[in-house]
């Protein structure tokens, strides 16, 4: 079945540190991947998406690529600020059950001022 | 403002009592679900809708209850059945996007006495 993997947190870092938060997955077909962030105390916000390989999403300084030859989407940020801090989610879903979007475990993100 | 208003946001039970939250969305969208988050983990699917009066298990229905006799409404019991109800519960909906393209509510915090 359908399946993603994220890196364990916490990671904390400086401000202006390079972020990477990896995500891989396992799927049949062509599914759709997407970030999700999530502040304290709050529900999930989508924060980028990509629904073919090779394209890539963007939002707020952030990245992510679909690499279809490694079936990652690993989350990138060149510079990140104190406001970054969050729970971000890899998730993923197929056509072939687009109603059950499988979710990753989630990774603490903590930035240091 | 267009938005999904899940209440109450916090709410505390007695053992042995039925609870409902209540997810109420002006989206216009179709799909709604009902994710249940617990502390450090990922998003457990309950409940989903795609439709107006039809509704499918997810992942960890057993104690939970939902209906959906409006396209606006799909609120979730919690009932004496749920042997572990303290949670973090997230309502969202899909609209005709991208499958996985979900809006999430706030969220309600669920706390057993």
């Amino acid at each position: 079945g359908n399946s993603v993997t994220q890196m364990e947190g916490p990671v904390t870092l400086s401000e202006e540190a390079f972020l990477t938060i990896n995500c891989t997955y396992t799927a049949t077909g062509y599914p759709s991947l997407f970030w999700y962030v999530q502040y304290p105390g709050e529900g999930l916000q989508l924060l980028l998406k990509a629904t073919k390989a090779d394209d890539k999403g963007s939002n707020k300084g952030f990245e992510a690529t679909y690499r279809k030859e490694t079936t990652s989407f690993h989350l990138e940020k060149g510079s990140v600020q104190v406001s970054d801090s969050a729970v971000y989610f890899c998730a993923l879903s197929s056509y072939s059950s687009a109603s059950k979007i499988i979710f990753g475990s989630g990774t603490r993100l903590s930035i240091r001022p | 403002d267009g938005g999904i208003t899940q209440s109450p946001k916090y709410l505390f039970r007695k053992e042995g009592q039925n609870v409902t939250l209540s997810c109420e969305q002006n989206l216009n969208h179709d799909a709604m679900y009902w994710y249940r988050q617990d502390p450090g983990q990922g998003l457990r699917l309950i409940y989903y809708s795609q439709i107006v009066n039809d509704f499918q298990k997810g992942d960890i229905a057993e104690g939970y209850s939902v209906s959906r006799e409006k396209k606006e409404s799909f609120p979730l019991t919690v009932t004496s059945a749920q042997k572990n109800p303290t949670a973090f519960y997230l309502c969202a909906t899909g609209g005709q996007g991208t499958p996985g393209e979900l809006f999430f509510g706030e969220g309600s915090r669920l706390t057993v006495l």
